[in-house]
């Protein structure tokens, strides 16, 4: 099946200091990729979307400033969250999606963002 | 716009008994719906999914869904559970929300506890 990979998948880092996080699709090209961000005991909650060569759609309330977004390839999206904060610290997804026709997203395994 | 409610945050059920984990949607067009696991500290991982065809869809280990549009229902069960089977469990619908982008709109999960 499609795989989807994530790096690192944990990160601490200093207030002020900015964080890059890659999601790469290992065995298929992604059109789109999606960023998500999940809080403790809560659901998913859709960051962006990012189709590769084109500037990314951020959803309402998303600081495009803080959370820039790279779909430079077919394989690889990253997520740079600048000036992190201990509020920026979450468990943070991506997923890639293959073939539009049939609407599966696959999902990385995460990376837990800890801001001290 | 999509909505998805799972009216259940824990279910804890005995090993090798049934389970239903209960998932309603509200939508005004045609929709894709799909159940993701997600094991403790990892990413989300596709269980089943409903595109077309079959309402009732099955995956690998035993679980089924059935989509009942006249009650917007895509409830998840499986007759015999066991402990591996201890996870949090998403249902997720999807839509087109302009030029083709199909995002996912996740319920806020449902936390399966299998007890020996």
């Amino acid at each position: 099946g499609a795989v989807v990979s994530q790096h690192p998948s944990r990160v601490i880092c200093k207030s002020g200091t900015s964080v890059k996080i890659e999601c790469r699709s290992l065995d298929f090209q992604a059109t789109t990729m999606f960023w998500y961000r999940q809080f403790p005991k809560k659901s998913l909650m859709l960051m962006a979307t990012s189709n590769e060569g084109s500037k990314a759609t951020y959803e309402q309330g998303v600081e495009k400033d803080k959370f820039l977004i790279n779909h430079a390839s077919l394989t690889l999206s990253t997520l740079t969250v600048t000036s992190a904060h201990p509020e920026d610290s979450s468990f943070y997804i991506c997923s890639a999606r293959t073939d539009r026709a049939t609407d599966t997203q696959y999902f990385g395994p995460g990376t837990r963002l800890t801001v001290l | 716009a999509q909505s998805v409610t799972q009216l259940d945050s824990q279910v804890p059920v005995f090993e090798e008994a049934p389970v239903e984990l209960r998932c309603n949607y509200s939508s005004s067009v045609s929709v894709y719906l799909f159940w993701y696991v997600q094991y403790p500290n990892q990413g989300l991982q596709l269980l089943l999914k409903y595109l077309s065809g079959s309402t009732l869809v099955e995956s690998i280990n035993g679980f089924e869904a059935e989509f009942n549009k006249s009650q917007t229902s895509f409830h998840l069960r499986k007759p015999s559970v066991h402990i591996s089977d201890t996870a949090e469990y998403f249902c997720a619908v999807s839509e087109d929300s302009g030029a083709g982008s199909y995002q996912l709109t996740f319920g806020k999960g449902t936390k399966l506890s299998v007890i020996p």
